[in-house]
């Protein structure tokens, strides 16, 4: 089946340094592939998404790329704040036709970052 | 503004009973889902629905129950046969298409069973 694996957190850094979260994939098909994020106390916002592969998703400075060859969709940012500190989530679709919109999470992975 | 609603953000309920967690949402979508969040194990899917009357088990179905009655609405009912229901849960909604439309999430229900 359909799996999503996130490099193990928390992630701890200082303001303004470079931020990559790592996703890798496990699927049948083409699935789309999506980055929510979840801050404190609240549901799941979309980040960012692709649909295809070689396609750069991108929003609010963060970027990832869909890259069929490593099954991999690894989220970057080049300055984080303070105010992206929140628990990042990795996300595939299931395209077999019967469950549009179904989606499998990584475990998420925690971003503090301190001024 | 549209939106998905959870209510409540807090329930408590002692072992043995059943809970009902509401979740509404008038983004006129046609698919809804129920994931169940747990400290370092991300969201795993319990029930989804792809239209009114129809629904189906998830990943981890067992020991829930929903209905789908209507398109704006899809109620969780967490019954004692759950073996650990004390857990974040979310509802989401999509339009459920073949474009892959992204996850609307609610902002969640903390169950705690004692």
């Amino acid at each position: 089946g359909n799996s999503v694996t996130q490099m193990e957190g928390p992630v701890t850094l200082s303001e303004e340094a470079f931020l990559t979260i790592n996703c890798t994939y496990t699927a049948t098909g083409y699935p789309s592939l999506f980055w929510y994020v979840q801050y404190p106390g609240e549901g799941l916002q979309l980040l960012l998404k692709a649909t295809k592969a070689d396609d750069k998703g991108s929003n609010k400075g963060f970027e990832a790329t869909y890259r069929k060859e490593t099954t991999s969709f690894h989220l970057e940012k080049g300055s984080v704040q303070v105010s992206d500190s929140a628990v990042y989530f990795c996300a595939l679709s299931d395209r077999d036709g019967t469950s549009y919109g179904k989606l499998t999470f990584g475990q998420g992975t925690i971003l503090t970052v301190h001024p | 503004d549209g939106g998905i609603t959870q209510s409540p953000k807090y329930l408590f309920r002692k072992e043995g009973q059943n809970v009902t967690l509401s979740c509404e949402q008038n983004l006129n979508h046609d698919a809804m889902y129920w994931y169940r969040q747990d400290p370092g194990q991300g969201l795993r899917l319990i029930y989804y629905s792809q239209i009114v009357n129809d629904f189906q088990k998830g990943d981890i179905a067992e020991g829930y129950s929903v209905s789908r009655e209507k398109k704006e609405s899809f109620p969780l009912t967490v019954t004692s046969a759950q073996k650990n229901p004390t857990a974040f849960y979310l509802c989401a909604s999509s339009k459920g298409d073949r474009n892959n439309s992204p996850l609307h999430f609610g902002n969640g229900t903390r169950l705690t069973v004692t």
